[in-house]
């Protein structure tokens, strides 16, 4: 089974503080996916990379950025959060091969911003 | 973009019924078909991956249709269980190879199994 740990699995933030949410995988993808989980919206998706050293945007990129420094690590990063922001973050990997390809969902993390 | 529609957002049902949950999606285009399951407070629990090549897939006690002239995907749950009780996502990908995992969820459907 794929392992995909996210941290911190709970935070809690200022309005005009900077976030850092870290993901990491052991299972070499290449693939890396953020989405965040709102009530009524199901999971959408934030920011994607193909690989160390990509970001690419999602669907609902503004107010985040991302980072991929290297295959394991994938990093979603809020400058200035606000409210808004308040969510359930996922982090996910596959390994963007040809054909089909699965993806691994992490546990999350639950980001409060007061 | 991609947009998909899931229905119900609640269901009900007793313990020994079949549920049914249905998701439509926009992108006749769409090739790969997800149904994940999510139990509170975790993760995504992928239940099943449909090609759209296959119209019918059995998994343990349900069964996924995808209806590709209709543009719809469903699951039915054919005798549900109090463990069935969880929140479940459809999740659609219109693209292949690399960007497979650039998933479209569906709103999601709370179901709860009475005993």
């Amino acid at each position: 089974e794929a392992a995909v740990t996210q941290s911190p699995r709970n935070k809690v933030a200022v309005t005009g503080g900077k976030v850092t949410l870290s993901c990491n995988q052991t299972n070499n993808h290449n693939n890396m996916y953020w989405y965040r989980q709102d009530t009524g919206h199901g999971l959408r998706l934030i920011h994607y990379s193909y690989g160390a050293g990509s970001t690419e945007k999602g669907d609902i990129p503004d107010g985040y950025k991302a980072s991929r420094p290297s295959q394991e690590n994938f990093s979603l990063i809020l400058e200035l959060a606000t409210p808004s922001q308040t969510s359930v973050y996922f982090c996910a990997s596959g390994d963007g091969g040809q054909g089909f390809t699965e993806v691994f969902f992490g546990k999350g993390t639950r980001l409060t911003v007061v | 973009g991609e947009q998909v529609e899931q229905r119900p957002p609640h269901l009900s049902v007793r313990e020994g019924d079949s549920a049914v949950i249905t998701c439509t999606y926009t992108d006749p285009n769409s090739y790969y078909f997800f149904w994940y399951k999510q139990e509170p407070g975790a993760s995504l629990q992928l239940l099943m991956k449909v090609f759209s090549s296959t119209e019918i897939n059995e998994g343990q006690g349900f069964t996924v249709l995808l209806n590709k002239k209709d543009t719809r995907l469903s699951l039915n749950l054919t005798a549900a269980h109090p463990g069935d009780s969880a929140a479940y996502f459809c999740a659609v990908s219109a693209n292949t190879g690399a960007n497979t995992g650039k998933l479209t969820f569906g709103h999601g459907t709370i179901l709860r199994v009475h005993p």
